[in-house]
This record gives structure tokens, C-alpha cells and sequence, in this order.
């Protein structure tokens, strides 16, 4: 079984540049994850989607963080326009369940180092 | 709020029993722990996940006692290859949404 795809691996810009962060989830799993992850913190949760709506996206700084996954498959992150302090390494995770099932498995992908210059 | 609290930091070495306890003083009801492994470069990955008393597979034992406010992760006879930060996860409310805290950065020392 194939797992979660993410890229690219690895991105540098400077800030107010724009940039985007493409996933690709199990086959099938209809809980779609993004997270952040600061050098020495755990990931933090920026928006999780069952199939392709919007489940949760408190965390989002929607001012400038932008995400959508409009099939219920492929999703796309997108900052516009990027600060310093959006250094940070971005994963993707997905379950076959329901969003909120606590006993559901989450499946990451390897995540996408973003520096911001 | 189910908040957890891990040691930052612990050292083993190869062979050793290593133990990793979380606390979790608000765990709902109906909540399941969870750890994770992390290493470097790599996302989360699934280890464990109980509800109470032991769980065991074929990397770990999970121990939760009856009042559930903490669990220990046990980890048999560690290898260098054990290195990695680990996670306990604890659902925050009903809504099941998982909460990462700062995990125990584990060093296995030969």
C-alpha cells in the first residue's frame, strides 16, 4: 500500500513570496490532515477535511494560509505571502475514518521543509 | 482540556528497558491514548494505542492505570535505531481532535 505523498521535499523562498504544498493521501482515506511543525515542537494542527469539506481549521492564519482538497483526494497548501516565521517543516496525514475518531490511525506523509528568508 | 506532560528529554542505552510516562489528568470518558514515533526527517508514526490496563505488540507495551490520568510506554530491550522523539496523544475534547505535545526526545547511546 502506497503512502502518503507530499512535495515538494524541500522549498526556499524569501518572504512575501508565495508557495504551495501539495498532498496526496492513502487510497480511499477520507480524513485529510495538515500540520505545521516548528524545529523542536511537535506538529500542530492547521486544517483537517473529511472528504473534500472543512472540518476543523481554527488554527489557520487565514489572513495568509489558504487550503483545499476539492475531489476529497489531492489537497494543496498555499501561504500568500510568507513570513519568517512560517519556517517550519509541513505534514500531511490522512485516516481511513471519520474525522475525530480518536482511535483512527493517522498516516503521515514525510512533510515539506519550508525556509523562509 | 486533555493536556499532556512528558519528560523533554531521557537517555538509554542499547539493551535497556526504557519507560515513558504521560499524564493526562482530564482524559474524557470515551478518550483512547496513542503514541507516536517520530525520526528525523520523517512524519509521525503509529506505535501503540490503549484504553486501559496493558496493551502489547511487537514494539511496545502500553500501560494505563484504572483511574487513567497517566500511561507509560515500554519500550523492550531498545536499539540505536530507537532514537527518535516520541508522542502521547490524548482526543482534547469529544470532537476527537488529536493534540501534539512536545514529545520525550529519546537517545539510545551504545
Amino acid at each position: 500500500e502506497a503512502g502518503v505523498a507530499q512535495s515538494p521535499r524541500y522549498k526556499i523562498i524569501e518572504k512575501r513570496q508565495s508557495v504551495a504544498f501539495w498532498c496526496n493521501p492513502i487510497s480511499g482515506h477520507a480524513t485529510l490532515y495538515w500540520y505545521q511543525q516548528i524545529l523542536g515542537q511537535g506538529p500542530k494542527l492547521l486544517i483537517q477535511f473529511q472528504n473534500n469539506g472543512v472540518v476543523d481549521d481554527s488554527q489557520l492564519p487565514k489572513d495568509r494560509f489558504s487550503a483545499e482538497r476539492l475531489k476529497g483526494v489531492d489537497s494543496t497548501l498555499k501561504i500568500q505571502p510568507a513570513k519568517l516565521e512560517d519556517s517550519a517543516v509541513y505534514l500531511c496525514a490522512s485516516t481511513p475514518g471519520l474525522a475525530g475518531t480518536s482511535t483512527d490511525t493517522q498516516y503521515f506523509g514525510p512533510g515539506t521543509r519550508l525556509t523562509v528568508l | 482540556l486533555a493536556k499532556t506532560t512528558q519528560p523533554i528529554s531521557m537517555d538509554s542505552y542499547e539493551g535497556q528497558e526504557v519507560n515513558i510516562t504521560c499524564s493526562h489528568n482530564n482524559i474524557a470518558t470515551n478518550d483512547y491514548i496513542t503514541w507516536y514515533q517520530q525520526f528525523p526527517s520523517q512524519g509521525p508514526r503509529f506505535i501503540i494505542q490503549g484504553y486501559k490496563t496493558k496493551v502489547t505488540n511487537e514494539v511496545a507495551s502500553l500501560f494505563i492505570p484504572a483511574d487513567r490520568k497517566s500511561s507509560t510506554l515500554s519500550l523492550p530491550r531498545v536499539s540505536l535505531s530507537d532514537t527518535a522523539v516520541y508522542y502521547c496523544l490524548v482526543p482534547y475534547n469529544q470532537g476527537g481532535k488529536l493534540i501534539f505535545g512536545q514529545g520525550t526526545e529519546l537517545s539510545v547511546k551504545p
